[in-house]
């Protein structure tokens, strides 16, 4: 069965500058898909990027990026120029492209916190 | 556009009451859904999911079920609540293997 473990529960940075969120993650799979989800106060869960595991570029949106190491299993959240509206629980999520039922298998989560 | 919708946002009930959380989609068809319980401070516990109308695979034993008896509702419920029941419910759907999108969530305390 598929893990994913996140080992950072918390983690603290200062406005504008940038933080990296841990990911690892266990499969026997080669194709799979990665997600790092945002949970603010509110609880919505907010998708922020996503990685198909086939592809060796690395995703960005805007001010957030993954480093995908598929060979260490290890999928990182950078988010640079970090903003209050940052803070939140973050949350790394492993999708198998095998299993029909499409699951998200979530980690544990980390907060970050944003120092003004 | 896609929506989901989920209700109630908050529920206080009595231990030994009984429980239903609905959740309802719009805008897709035949989405696979699913119900997520997440404790306080602590990670997304996947309880059911559903690939179908009246299919339902639960993914822990507990004193929760679920059923689909419609394309796009998903029901959560109980006979008799727990205190361990409380926590916050999330209800999400996917399509084929892209990101699964998610409810408000429902903040349930049991008293």
């Amino acid at each position: 069965a598929q893990t994913v473990t996140q080992s950072q529960p918390e983690m603290s940075v200062q406005e504008a500058e940038t933080v990296t969120l841990s990911c690892t993650y266990d499969t026997s799979e080669s194709d799979y898909y990665l997600f790092w989800y945002k949970q603010p106060p509110s609880r919505q869960m907010i998708l922020v990027i996503r990685q198909e595991a086939y592809k060796q570029q690395n995703a960005t949106e805007n001010r957030f990026s993954v480093n995908f190491q598929k060979a260490a299993k290890s999928f990182s959240l950078k988010i640079s120029d970090s903003q209050l509206g940052d803070a939140a629980m973050y949350f790394c999520a492993y999708r198998s492209i095998m299993d029909s039922s499409y699951k998200l298998i979530f980690g544990s989560g980390t907060r970050l916190l944003v120092r003004p | 556009s896609q929506t989901i919708h989920q209700w109630p946002a908050t529920l206080v009930q009595p231990v030994g009451s009984p429980l239903s959380l609905e959740c309802t989609v719009e805008g897709t068809s035949n989405p696979n859904l699913y119900w997520y319980r997440q404790a306080a401070g602590r990670g997304l516990q996947l309880l059911f999911y559903s690939v179908g109308i009246g299919q339902i695979s639960s993914e822990v034993p507990q004193n929760l079920s679920a059923s689909r008896p419609q394309d796009r509702q998903f029901i959560l419920s109980s006979k008799k609540l727990l205190l361990s029941d409380s926590g916050f419910y999330l209800c999400a759907w996917s399509v084929m293997a892209t990101e699964a999108f998610f409810g408000q969530g429902t903040r349930l305390t049991v008293v």
